[in-house]
């Protein structure tokens, strides 16, 4: 079974940090680009990161970008999201997904839900 | 940067009527990177279709998409209970996702 499951998030102050995990499994892993979607409560999806299968291209949206870093082990079959100097606006459910060919995302975790709160 | 826009916002019908949702670009996209997703309530998004038209695996042939350039339309046939959800469409360009806002899929 292809599956994505995230990991790490929970409740913190606005202006710290968390790392938050995805794995994967029953796929090729270094196969793949990565990306990473968040959920505002009640609100629609926003991209905000991607990774490709070597590490060597790295895209952000504007809305993390300078904040949040993305990295992965490809040995552990686990993709990350570093975010630094969170704001209350960044409280939303984490997702990892998998992309398909550069043209979609075909897998994706259940997310990881931050909340940002002082 | 390209904007995705959606409608209806929400749409009300009844199972086994067909529902037609629309994508509409602010330039003219290659179809090739035009996707649609389902969202039901509590779950992650799924995939439906990629390149506008073809059917992820496991998605039945209920779903259709079409279009071109500018403007994209997933249309829903014999609806069905559980396909009363949010549905996005995504386009890839520039080394990123952008998604449309969403059309909820509501029972009428």
């Amino acid at each position: 079974e292809v599956k994505l499951v995230e990991s790490g998030g929970g409740l913190v102050q606005p202006g710290r940090s968390l790392r938050l995990s995805c794995e994967g499994s029953g796929f090729s892993f270094d196969d793949h680009a990565m990306q990473w979607v968040r959920q505002a409560p009640g609100k629609g999806l926003e991209w905000i990161s991607s990774l490709s299968w070597n590490s060597l291209s790295a895209t952000y949206a504007d809305s993390v970008k300078g904040r949040f870093t993305t990295s992965r082990d490809n040995a552990k079959n686990s993709l990350y999201l570093h975010m630094n100097s969170l704001r209350v606006e960044d409280t939303a459910l984490y997702y990892c997904a998998k992309d398909y060919g550069g043209r979609a995302l075909d897998v994706w975790g259940q997310g990881t839900l931050v909340t940002v709160s002082s | 940067e390209i904007v995705l826009t959606q409608s209806p916002g929400i749409l009300s019908l009844s199972p086994g009527e067909s529902a037609t949702l629309s994508c509409r670009t602010s330039q003219s996209v290659n179809n090739f990177y035009l996707s649609w997703y389902q969202q039901r309530p509590g779950h992650p998004p799924r995939l439906l279709l990629y390149g506008a038209s073809t059917r992820a695996t496991g998605i039945p042939d209920r779903f259709s998409g079409s279009g071109s350039g500018t403007d994209f339309t997933l249309t829903i046939s014999r609806l069905e209970p559980d396909d009363f959800a949010v549905y996005y469409c995504q386009h890839y360009g520039v080394s990123r996702y952008t998604f449309g806002p969403g059309t909820k899929l509501e029972i009428k």
